[in-house]
């Protein structure tokens, strides 16, 4: 079983809508919570960085993180043909528990926007 | 701030070969990371550096290894190719931790250098 699961998708929606994209996780000892966007051929952009329970809303995103049920979500409100992409979840430990900076990836959801 | 660099871009290899790839990364950042992502297994940690030391590696083969200059760049070499090792590979750029607080671990990537074994 891998540490992080996150549904492949792909999803499609209209442009507008609210997507809401999901991952679980394992791992108790994961602590900081990111979620990156990767356009084809691109490296991934950090979208949202929280390392906490709770919500974090910048703009039209909005991270959800609920450690109890070690799952974390990620919205996007309005959505736009832009916003077509992977997203990918991604976790890590405490650098000072031993962590260092080792990203542990979910697989990605490919989300399509359309017109 | 300029970002994340990696060269080359592409790169086309055979079998047995081996090969180096580059990574500058972000002015002031002294951890760099490394990561390879393939279709069927995402991405994948390879390792880490900071100040010049690995200090984090992940379940890779030892023909992947890497270094850090004391300028903060980083290469990764990959020796005895294997068609497996077709990929795109990606590095990252983060702060020092030591100088504390949350954003410190928050990695920043290269747009990734895109290897092809033939």
């Amino acid at each position: 079983q891998k540490e992080v699961e996150q549904d492949p998708g792909p999803l499609s929606v209209p442009e507008g809508a609210i997507v809401s994209l999901n991952c679980t996780y394992s791992n108790s000892a994961f602590q900081y919570f990111m979620w990156y966007r990767q356009y084809s051929r691109k490296g991934p952009e950090l979208l949202m960085y929280t390392y906490s329970s709770g919500n974090k809303e910048d703009g039209r995103f909005t991270a959800q993180v609920d450690k109890s049920s070690k799952y974390i979500s990620l919205f996007i409100r309005d959505s736009q043909p832009s916003d077509s992409a992977t997203y990918l979840c991604a976790m890590s430990r405490n650098i000072l528990t031993g962590g260092g900076n080792k990203l542990t990836f979910g697989t990605g959801t490919q989300l399509k926007v359309e017109l | 701030k300029a970002g994340v660099t990696q060269t080359p871009r592409y790169l086309i290899k055979t079998r047995g070969q081996q090969v180096t790839l580059s990574c500058s990364p972000i002015s002031g950042h002294r951890s760099v990371s490394w990561y390879q992502q393939t279709p069927g297994q995402g991405l994948q940690f390879l390792f880490e550096y900071f100040s010049e030391t690995q200090r984090n590696k992940g379940n890779f083969p030892g023909r992947f290894s890497g270094r850090q200059f004391s300028n903060s760049r980083s290469e990764m070499n990959v020796s005895t190719l294997e068609l497996g090792d077709s990929a795109l590979y990606l590095c990252a750029s983060s702060l020092d931790f030591y100088t504390g607080g949350a954003d410190q671990e928050t990695q920043y990537f290269g747009p990734g250098t895109r290897l092809l074994v033939l």
